[in-house]
């Protein structure tokens, strides 16, 4: 079946840092792939999303792209703040379903 | 209201009880997803359920889950006979078309401890 494998946390980095959070993943046919956030004490909302091999999502200075070779969608951030603390998750749904199938959840510190 | 609705937002029941939680989604949403989220065990599937189409139940643990959405709008999860193993984070999510392009809006969640 569909699965997503990513980073265990906690991550914490200092402020300014490169941040990197991996994300594999299994699926048949040709999946949607998301990244979710979710802020203390908040729901989570989603942050980026890729629908075809190649596309790069990228919002609030977040990017990730969907590698199809590789079968990953690893998140990236060139410098992180202190309000990027919270926990990100990496998803996917294949095109055969519209069940979305999430990882387990990367929590992220930042520093001041 | 605006948004994803959940009630009750915590729940503390005793082993062998039943709970019924509550998610009335945004008005017009036609998907309505539900997850548990444990800690250390990210967000697992539980059901869903897109307009009139049956809805996908493989994610429900045992046949003690159950869930409904009458008319097409609030969804009910009924938890028979609880475990403490059942103790986690339910949360609702709905879309305005298939989930698959369109994003989830989540709700606040129904925190449930069994003793």
């Amino acid at each position: 079946g569909n699965s997503v494998t990513q980073m265990e946390g906690p991550v914490t980095l200092s402020e300014e840092a490169f941040l990197t959070i991996n994300c594999t993943y299994t699926a048949t046919g040709y999946p949607s792939l998301f990244w979710y956030v979710q802020y203390p004490g908040e729901g989570l909302q989603l942050l980026l999303k890729a629908t075809k091999a190649d596309d790069k999502g990228s919002n609030k200075g977040f990017e990730a792209t969907y590698r199809k070779e590789t079968t990953s969608f690893h998140l990236e951030k060139g410098s992180v703040q202190v309000s990027d603390s919270a926990v990100y998750f990496c998803a996917l749904s294949s095109n055969r379903d519209d069940k979305i199938i999430f990882g387990k959840g990367t929590r992220l510190h930042i520093l001041p | 209201g605006a948004g994803v609705s959940q009630s009750p937002s915590n729940k503390v029941t005793e082993k062998g009880k039943d709970v019924e939680l509550r998610c009335d989604p945004i008005s017009g949403h036609t998907a309505l997803y539900w997850y548990r989220q444990s800690l250390g065990q990210g967000l697992e599937f539980l059901i869903y359920f897109q307009g009139n189409s049956a809805p996908d139940k493989s994610g429900l643990p045992s046949d003690r889950f159950s869930a409904e959405r009458t008319g097409g709008s609030v969804s009910t999860l009924t938890i028979q006979r609880t475990q403490q193993e059942d103790s986690a984070v339910y949360l609702c999510a709905s879309s305005l078309g298939a989930a698959g392009r369109e994003k989830l809006f989540f709700g606040s969640g129904t925190q449930l401890s069994v003793l």
